[in-house]
């Protein structure tokens, strides 16, 4: 069973300033990792998904980058606006997609 | 708007009950994924169809079921019902079942009291 886990759990941040958080997950049979935003009220919305190895997506300020050797992707977030506030999920699948687990979240705090 | 539907958008109901949740999933997408997200839990995955076929079973209570029909949306039945199922149920789709991106529902509320 895949063991995704993310850090830190929540965190509160200043507008302007710029953040990262971690997804960790099994580096063995890796198939891919996924990014999701998921606003209070809303459903998860689909933000990246990185494959191989040094994968780097970007999506205005936000970026994220892929290390499956060690099994870890970081969410970077660029000048933080109080919109950005949401839960950040991070999902892996192994096994050629067999497997897709997601991990508990970090939740952001983006104050004005 | 995913284009991923859910019915009903709320549900209240006894405990001891049954209750059906339905899901149509994006045009094109063959996968159903069912996800439970209780109070101050993540997301819990519960069960996958793919094309009719059951595809991959997660934390799903003997108490649950679902199917997906021939014209790809699925149904998730939750019986006997407890309190501990009140939860926000989501429903996601996706093209295949080779680790794509799922695409969300709006997510059904249910409260068992």
């Amino acid at each position: 069973i895949l063991n995704v886990e993310q850090s830190p759990q929540s965190l509160h941040v200043q507008e302007g300033d710029s953040t990262n958080f971690t997804c960790s997950f099994p580096s063995s049979n890796f198939y891919a990792l996924h990014w999701y935003r998921w606003e209070t009220a809303k459903s998860p919305e689909a933000l990246f998904v990185m494959t191989l190895n040094g994968d780097e997506k970007k999506k205005g300020r936000i970026s994220a980058t892929l290390n499956t050797k060690e099994g870890y992707s970081y969410l970077y977030i660029k000048g933080s606006q109080p919109e950005d506030s949401a839960t950040y999920l991070c999902a892996s699948s192994d096994n050629y997609g067999q497997n897709f687990v997601f991990g508990p979240g970090t939740r952001l705090s983006v104050l004005p | 708007d995913s284009g991923v539907t859910q019915t009903p958008k709320h549900l209240i109901t006894a405990t001891g009950q049954r209750v059906t949740l339905r899901c149509s999933p994006r045009s094109g997408d063959l996968s159903v994924y069912w996800y439970q997200q209780s109070l101050d839990q993540g997301l819990q995955f519960l069960i996958q169809y793919y094309n009719g076929e059951e595809r991959a079973k997660g934390n799903i209570l003997e108490r649950f079921s679902a199917q997906q029909f021939p014209d790809l949306h699925s149904e998730l039945n939750l019986s006997s019902l407890e309190l501990g199922d009140s939860a926000l149920y989501f429903c996601a789709s996706s093209v295949g079942t080779s680790g794509e991106t799922q695409y969300f529902g709006p997510g059904t509320r249910l409260l068992v009291l």
